[in-house]
């Protein structure tokens, strides 16, 4: 079994919708976790960043993380063309070694 | 946030000859970095990690010997490919934190790795 899962997609929405990305894992000591944005051959940029269980709100991304579940989220609302990349999903323990999904595919048509 | 950079940012070499690439931190000190390779379509895949002043620590199944890292400064950290074969062709990242800071990872933007 993979230390996350994510599943890859390819996710497809219209503009201005709310999308839903997400991440299982099987390690419950994680307690760092991070979503990254990818675009094609380009290094991933940090989107959002969680230390521990909650919610975090930044514009229009919001990342939620049940440890309980061992499960987290993204969400991006009002979701722009601009919006189109792939998403990776990365957890740590001690904050050092990240283990990083596969990446869900997001494409938001115009 | 923190700016990583990497160079070059794409190579295309012959079979059996080394490349090297260069990872820095632009504008924080970072003790440790990490180096990913990427395959299309695939996530990160963690090579290993650079610790500054000492040995690098491989994964499971990573060629030290082959994936030589140099961690000279606490701004810079180099992974040169020895003797590359077409299999090595990739995308390789590498990512910093700030020494001290709270763990964000911060990512360079890659180099593109062709292996003729």
């Amino acid at each position: 079994q993979k230390e996350v899962e994510q599943d890859p997609g390819p996710l497809s929405v219209p503009e201005g919708a709310i999308v839903s990305l997400n991440c299982t894992y099987s390690n419950s000591a994680f307690q760092y976790f991070m979503w990254y944005r990818q675009y094609s051959r380009k290094g991933p940029e940090l989107l959002m960043y969680t230390y521990s269980s909650g919610n975090k709100e930044d514009g229009r991304f919001t990342a939620q993380v049940d440890k309980s579940s061992k499960y987290i989220s993204l969400f991006i609302r009002d979701s722009q063309p601009s919006d189109s990349a792939t998403y990776l999903c990365a957890m740590s323990v001690t904050g050092n070694q990240f283990y990083f999904g596969t990446g869900t595919s997001l494409t938001v048509i115009p | 946030g923190a700016v990583v950079s990497q160079h070059p940012s794409r190579v295309i070499c012959k079979s059996g000859t080394s490349v090297k690439i260069e990872c820095r931190s632009l504008d924080f000190q970072a003790t440790t970095m990490f180096w990913y390779r990427q395959f299309p379509k695939q996530s990160l895949m963690l090579m290993a990690t650079s610790n500054e002043g000492s040995k690098a620590t491989y994964e499971q199944g990573v060629e030290k010997d082959k994936f030589l890292i140099n961690h000279a400064s606490l701004t810079l950290s180099t992974l040169t490919v020895t003797s590359a074969h077409p299999e090595d062709s990739s995308f390789y990242i590498c990512s910093a934190g700030e020494a001290g800071g709270n763990n964000e990872q911060f990512f360079g933007p890659g180099t593109r790795l062709t292996v003729l």
